[in-house]
Protein backbone atom coordinates (compact mmCIF):
# COMPACT_ATOMS: atom_id res chain seq x y z
CA UNK A 1 0.00 0.00 0.00
CA UNK A 2 1.73 3.86 -0.84
CA UNK A 3 2.19 5.84 1.59
CA UNK A 4 3.54 9.36 1.38
CA UNK A 5 4.82 11.33 3.76
CA UNK A 6 5.31 15.51 3.78
CA UNK A 7 8.44 16.98 5.57
CA UNK A 8 7.91 19.01 7.45
CA UNK A 9 4.78 19.87 8.67
CA UNK A 10 4.63 23.50 9.08
CA UNK A 11 6.58 25.85 8.19
CA UNK A 12 7.50 29.57 8.77
CA UNK A 13 9.64 31.97 6.51
CA UNK A 14 10.56 35.69 6.05
CA UNK A 15 9.49 37.03 2.94
CA UNK A 16 11.72 36.43 0.22
CA UNK A 17 13.57 33.37 1.34
CA UNK A 18 13.96 30.43 -1.23
CA UNK A 19 12.56 26.98 0.39
CA UNK A 20 12.50 23.40 0.08
CA UNK A 21 9.52 21.58 0.60
CA UNK A 22 10.04 17.37 0.51
CA UNK A 23 7.76 14.36 -0.12
CA UNK A 24 8.55 10.77 0.24
CA UNK A 25 6.40 7.62 -1.13
CA UNK A 26 6.89 4.14 -0.14
CA UNK A 27 5.93 2.51 -3.93
CA UNK A 28 8.41 3.75 -6.83
CA UNK A 29 5.44 2.08 -8.88
CA UNK A 30 3.92 5.55 -10.01
CA UNK A 31 2.63 7.08 -12.98
CA UNK A 32 3.40 10.45 -11.97
CA UNK A 33 3.87 12.85 -8.76
CA UNK A 34 1.57 16.08 -8.56
CA UNK A 35 2.18 18.81 -5.98
CA UNK A 36 -1.31 20.96 -4.85
CA UNK A 37 -1.96 24.28 -2.80
CA UNK A 38 -5.04 24.29 -0.50
CA UNK A 39 -6.25 27.36 1.06
CA UNK A 40 -7.85 27.18 4.05
CA UNK A 41 -11.61 25.91 3.40
CA UNK A 42 -10.82 25.93 -0.05
CA UNK A 43 -10.57 23.25 -2.62
CA UNK A 44 -7.12 21.94 -4.20
CA UNK A 45 -4.81 23.66 -6.99
CA UNK A 46 -2.51 21.62 -9.15
CA UNK A 47 0.55 23.23 -9.33
CA UNK A 48 3.23 21.23 -11.06
CA UNK A 49 2.39 17.30 -12.88
CA UNK A 50 5.46 15.46 -13.08
CA UNK A 51 5.72 12.31 -15.33
CA UNK A 52 7.41 8.84 -14.09
CA UNK A 53 9.86 9.59 -17.08
CA UNK A 54 10.79 12.99 -15.53
CA UNK A 55 13.40 14.14 -13.39
CA UNK A 56 11.54 18.23 -12.70
CA UNK A 57 8.83 20.44 -13.79
CA UNK A 58 8.56 24.03 -13.66
CA UNK A 59 7.00 26.99 -13.32
CA UNK A 60 7.52 30.21 -12.99
CA UNK A 61 8.99 30.49 -9.11
CA UNK A 62 8.21 27.25 -8.76
CA UNK A 63 10.37 24.07 -9.29
CA UNK A 64 9.57 20.20 -8.91
CA UNK A 65 11.68 17.24 -8.92
CA UNK A 66 11.21 14.12 -8.78
CA UNK A 67 13.69 10.72 -8.21
CA UNK A 68 11.72 7.41 -8.39
CA UNK A 69 14.43 5.22 -7.13
CA UNK A 70 14.70 6.79 -4.16
CA UNK A 71 10.75 7.40 -3.95
CA UNK A 72 11.77 11.24 -3.53
CA UNK A 73 9.81 14.67 -4.36
CA UNK A 74 10.55 18.15 -3.73
CA UNK A 75 8.93 21.24 -4.15
CA UNK A 76 11.21 24.47 -4.27
CA UNK A 77 9.62 27.69 -4.06
CA UNK A 78 11.82 30.35 -5.20
CA UNK A 79 11.51 34.22 -3.31
CA UNK A 80 8.67 33.30 -1.28
CA UNK A 81 6.16 35.89 -0.44
CA UNK A 82 3.13 35.93 1.60
CA UNK A 83 0.25 35.26 -1.27
CA UNK A 84 2.43 31.97 -1.12
CA UNK A 85 0.89 30.91 2.50
CA UNK A 86 -1.22 27.65 2.01
CA UNK A 87 -0.80 23.96 2.79
CA UNK A 88 1.41 22.54 0.39
CA UNK A 89 0.41 18.83 -0.93
CA UNK A 90 1.97 16.44 -3.02
CA UNK A 91 0.38 12.90 -4.41
CA UNK A 92 1.10 10.02 -6.35
CA UNK A 93 -0.35 8.73 -9.18
CA UNK A 94 -0.57 4.90 -9.45
CA UNK A 95 -2.94 2.50 -11.53
CA UNK A 96 -6.50 3.25 -12.50
CA UNK A 97 -5.91 6.43 -11.38
CA UNK A 98 -5.80 6.02 -7.74
CA UNK A 99 -4.29 8.73 -6.14
CA UNK A 100 -2.92 8.85 -2.42
CA UNK A 101 -2.12 11.66 -0.89
CA UNK A 102 0.51 13.26 2.11
CA UNK A 103 -0.85 15.60 4.81
CA UNK A 104 0.56 18.07 3.74
CA UNK A 105 3.33 20.99 4.74
CA UNK A 106 1.63 24.25 5.99
CA UNK A 107 3.84 27.38 4.91
CA UNK A 108 3.45 30.44 6.29
CA UNK A 109 5.36 33.19 4.81
CA UNK A 110 5.99 36.33 7.00
CA UNK A 111 5.96 39.37 5.25
CA UNK B 1 -11.18 28.99 -17.43
CA UNK B 2 -13.07 26.33 -17.02
CA UNK B 3 -13.37 24.57 -13.47
CA UNK B 4 -15.15 22.16 -12.02
CA UNK B 5 -18.19 22.91 -10.00
CA UNK B 6 -19.67 21.29 -6.98
CA UNK B 7 -23.11 21.43 -4.92
CA UNK B 8 -23.74 22.20 -2.42
CA UNK B 9 -21.45 24.30 -1.14
CA UNK B 10 -22.46 22.93 2.31
CA UNK B 11 -24.66 20.11 3.22
CA UNK B 12 -26.07 19.87 6.71
CA UNK B 13 -28.01 15.81 7.42
CA UNK B 14 -29.23 13.78 10.05
CA UNK B 15 -28.01 10.53 10.62
CA UNK B 16 -29.06 7.55 8.46
CA UNK B 17 -30.18 10.31 5.91
CA UNK B 18 -29.34 9.67 2.65
CA UNK B 19 -27.58 12.72 0.46
CA UNK B 20 -26.01 13.11 -2.97
CA UNK B 21 -23.71 15.37 -3.82
CA UNK B 22 -22.89 16.81 -7.31
CA UNK B 23 -20.40 18.12 -9.84
CA UNK B 24 -19.89 19.23 -13.03
CA UNK B 25 -16.40 18.34 -14.94
CA UNK B 26 -15.32 20.60 -17.15
CA UNK B 27 -16.50 19.90 -20.61
CA UNK B 28 -13.73 17.93 -22.49
CA UNK B 29 -12.77 15.86 -19.69
CA UNK B 30 -13.41 12.33 -19.75
CA UNK B 31 -12.23 10.96 -16.13
CA UNK B 32 -13.88 11.65 -12.94
CA UNK B 33 -12.98 11.25 -9.32
CA UNK B 34 -14.31 11.93 -6.24
CA UNK B 35 -11.66 11.99 -2.83
CA UNK B 36 -12.87 13.21 1.01
CA UNK B 37 -10.54 15.26 3.75
CA UNK B 38 -11.63 14.63 7.11
CA UNK B 39 -11.20 17.31 8.81
CA UNK B 40 -7.13 17.68 9.64
CA UNK B 41 -6.61 14.52 7.93
CA UNK B 42 -5.20 13.39 4.67
CA UNK B 43 -7.03 13.50 1.53
CA UNK B 44 -8.44 10.48 0.29
CA UNK B 45 -9.52 8.47 -2.65
CA UNK B 46 -12.85 7.37 -3.06
CA UNK B 47 -13.33 6.53 -6.27
CA UNK B 48 -12.31 6.82 -10.01
CA UNK B 49 -15.30 6.61 -12.93
CA UNK B 50 -14.64 6.34 -17.05
CA UNK B 51 -17.06 5.56 -19.76
CA UNK B 52 -20.28 5.06 -16.56
CA UNK B 53 -18.23 2.23 -15.18
CA UNK B 54 -16.48 2.57 -11.98
CA UNK B 55 -12.52 2.19 -12.77
CA UNK B 56 -10.95 1.72 -9.00
CA UNK B 57 -12.44 2.30 -5.84
CA UNK B 58 -10.89 2.04 -2.27
CA UNK B 59 -11.65 0.23 0.94
CA UNK B 60 -13.78 3.48 1.83
CA UNK B 61 -16.34 3.17 -0.65
CA UNK B 62 -18.43 0.89 0.80
CA UNK B 63 -21.84 -0.44 -0.04
CA UNK B 64 -23.18 2.84 0.86
CA UNK B 65 -21.49 4.60 -1.71
CA UNK B 66 -22.37 5.05 -5.30
CA UNK B 67 -21.65 7.37 -8.36
CA UNK B 68 -23.39 7.55 -11.33
CA UNK B 69 -23.53 10.25 -14.37
CA UNK B 70 -27.22 11.01 -14.78
CA UNK B 71 -27.57 13.30 -17.40
CA UNK B 72 -24.09 13.10 -19.07
CA UNK B 73 -23.11 16.16 -17.33
CA UNK B 74 -23.44 16.15 -13.61
CA UNK B 75 -21.12 13.43 -11.67
CA UNK B 76 -22.68 12.38 -8.36
CA UNK B 77 -22.17 10.39 -5.68
CA UNK B 78 -24.86 9.07 -2.97
CA UNK B 79 -24.02 8.23 0.13
CA UNK B 80 -27.39 6.24 0.99
CA UNK B 81 -27.32 5.99 4.78
CA UNK B 82 -25.12 8.81 6.00
CA UNK B 83 -23.33 8.08 9.45
CA UNK B 84 -21.27 10.75 12.07
CA UNK B 85 -18.04 9.65 10.26
CA UNK B 86 -18.99 10.49 7.14
CA UNK B 87 -18.62 14.03 8.00
CA UNK B 88 -16.13 15.65 5.71
CA UNK B 89 -15.22 17.85 2.82
CA UNK B 90 -15.85 15.71 -0.22
CA UNK B 91 -14.01 16.55 -3.53
CA UNK B 92 -14.85 15.98 -7.43
CA UNK B 93 -11.57 15.99 -9.71
CA UNK B 94 -11.72 15.38 -13.28
CA UNK B 95 -8.79 14.47 -15.93
CA UNK B 96 -9.00 14.69 -19.81
CA UNK B 97 -6.72 11.20 -19.75
CA UNK B 98 -6.36 8.78 -16.54
CA UNK B 99 -3.25 7.75 -15.72
CA UNK B 100 -1.02 10.04 -17.30
CA UNK B 101 -2.95 13.73 -16.63
CA UNK B 102 -3.74 16.61 -14.49
CA UNK B 103 -6.63 16.05 -12.17
CA UNK B 104 -8.88 19.52 -11.53
CA UNK B 105 -10.28 19.92 -8.37
CA UNK B 106 -13.60 21.30 -7.58
CA UNK B 107 -14.52 23.94 -4.63
CA UNK B 108 -15.76 20.59 -2.47
CA UNK B 109 -18.62 20.12 -0.48
CA UNK B 110 -18.46 19.92 3.33
CA UNK B 111 -20.87 17.46 4.36
CA UNK B 112 -22.13 17.63 8.61
CA UNK B 113 -23.62 14.46 9.78
CA UNK B 114 -25.43 15.12 12.96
Amino acid sequence: KQEVTQIPAALSVPEGENLVLNCSFTDSAIYNLQWFRQDPGKGLTSLLLIQSSQREQTSGRLNASLDKSSGRSTLYIAASQPGDSATYLCAASQGYQKVTFGIGTKLQVIP
Amino acid sequence: EPEVTQTPSHQVTQMGQEVILRCVPISNHLYFYWYRQILGQKVEFLVSFYNNEISEKSEIFDDQFSVERPDGSNFTLKIRSTKLEDSAMYFCATSVAGNWDTQYFGPGTRLTVL
